[in-house]
C-alpha cells in the first residue's frame, strides 16, 4: 500500500519568514495530494491540493509544488503569521479514483511573533 | 458554512464495552468515512462508505467494526468489544463524490478512551 514519508515534524520560524514542508510517496499510482492544517482540538481542514496533472498550484500564501518523477511534493507557506501555527498533514490517494487518504506523520509548525 | 459533526466529543468505556460513535454528515454529501488517530501518531483510513455499502476499508477495520447509515442523516461507528488499542480520535468525514476534486471535509472528532 502507500506510504507517506513527512519532514520535518517540528518547524519553527519567524513572522514573515516563509515555511516548507516535505512529503514523499511510495505508490506512482497516486494521483491526488491534498495538505491538511489541524489546529488543537479540531478536525483537519484542507488548506491545498494538487493533481498529478500539473506541477505547481498556488492559493494567496499558501503553494504546493508536485514532482511525480522524484514522488514527492512539497508545501510552501509565504509570509508566515502566527494564525499559521498548527499541525500539517500532507496526504495521498494511492491509486488513481481512490479515496482513502494516506497520511504523513505531520509537521507541527510554530510561527513566532 | 456546512459542517461535518460528531457526538459525543469524548468516550470512555470499559475494555470489552460496545461503543458507538456518531457523525452527521454534510447534506448533500454522498461518501462517508471514518478515520482514527491514536495519539502521536499519522491519520489512519479505516472505511469509506457510498450507496450505503462499505466501499473500502483498511486492515484495521477488522470484524470489531462495523458502520450504518441508519437515517437519512446519521453514519455511525460500531466498535463491538473494545480493546485499549481502540483508545485513539476518530475522525469522520464526507465528500461530495463528484468531481475530479472529492474534497473531505472532517468533523472535530470523538476521542475514545479505553479503560
Amino acid at each position: 500500500g502507500e506510504n507517506v514519508e513527512q519532514h520535518p515534524s517540528t518547524l519553527s520560524v519567524q513572522e514573515g519568514d516563509s515555511a516548507v514542508i516535505k512529503c514523499t510517496y511510495s505508490d506512482s499510482a497516486s494521483n491526488y495530494f491534498p495538505w491538511y492544517k489541524q489546529e488543537l482540538g479540531k478536525g483537519p481542514q484542507l488548506i491545498i491540493d494538487i493533481r498529478s496533472n500539473v506541477g505547481e498550484k498556488k492559493d494567496q500564501r499558501i503553494a504546493v509544488t508536485l514532482n511525480k518523477t522524484a514522488k514527492h511534493f512539497s508545501l510552501h507557506i509565504t509570509e508566515t503569521q502566527p494564525e499559521d501555527s498548527a499541525v500539517y498533514f500532507c496526504a495521498a490517494n494511492g491509486a488513481t479514483g481512490r479515496r482513502a487518504l494516506t497520511f504523513g506523520s505531520g509537521t507541527r509548525l510554530q510561527v513566532q511573533p | 458554512e456546512p459542517e461535518v459533526t460528531q457526538t459525543p466529543s469524548h468516550q470512555v468505556t470499559q475494555m470489552g464495552q460496545e461503543v458507538i460513535l456518531r457523525c452527521v454528515p454534510i447534506s448533500n454529501h454522498l461518501y462517508f468515512y471514518w478515520y482514527r488517530q491514536i495519539l502521536g501518531q499519522k491519520v489512519e483510513f479505516l472505511v469509506s462508505f457510498y450507496n450505503n455499502e462499505i466501499s473500502e476499508k483498511s486492515e484495521i477495520f477488522d470484524d470489531q467494526f462495523s458502520v450504518e447509515r441508519p437515517d437519512g442523516s446519521n453514519f455511525t461507528l460500531k466498535i463491538r468489544s473494545t480493546k485499549l488499542e481502540d483508545s485513539a480520535m476518530y475522525f469522520c468525514a464526507s465528500s461530495v463524490g463528484q468531481g475530479v476534486r472529492d474534497e473531505q471535509f472532517f468533523g472535530p472528532g470523538t476521542r475514545l478512551t479505553v479503560l
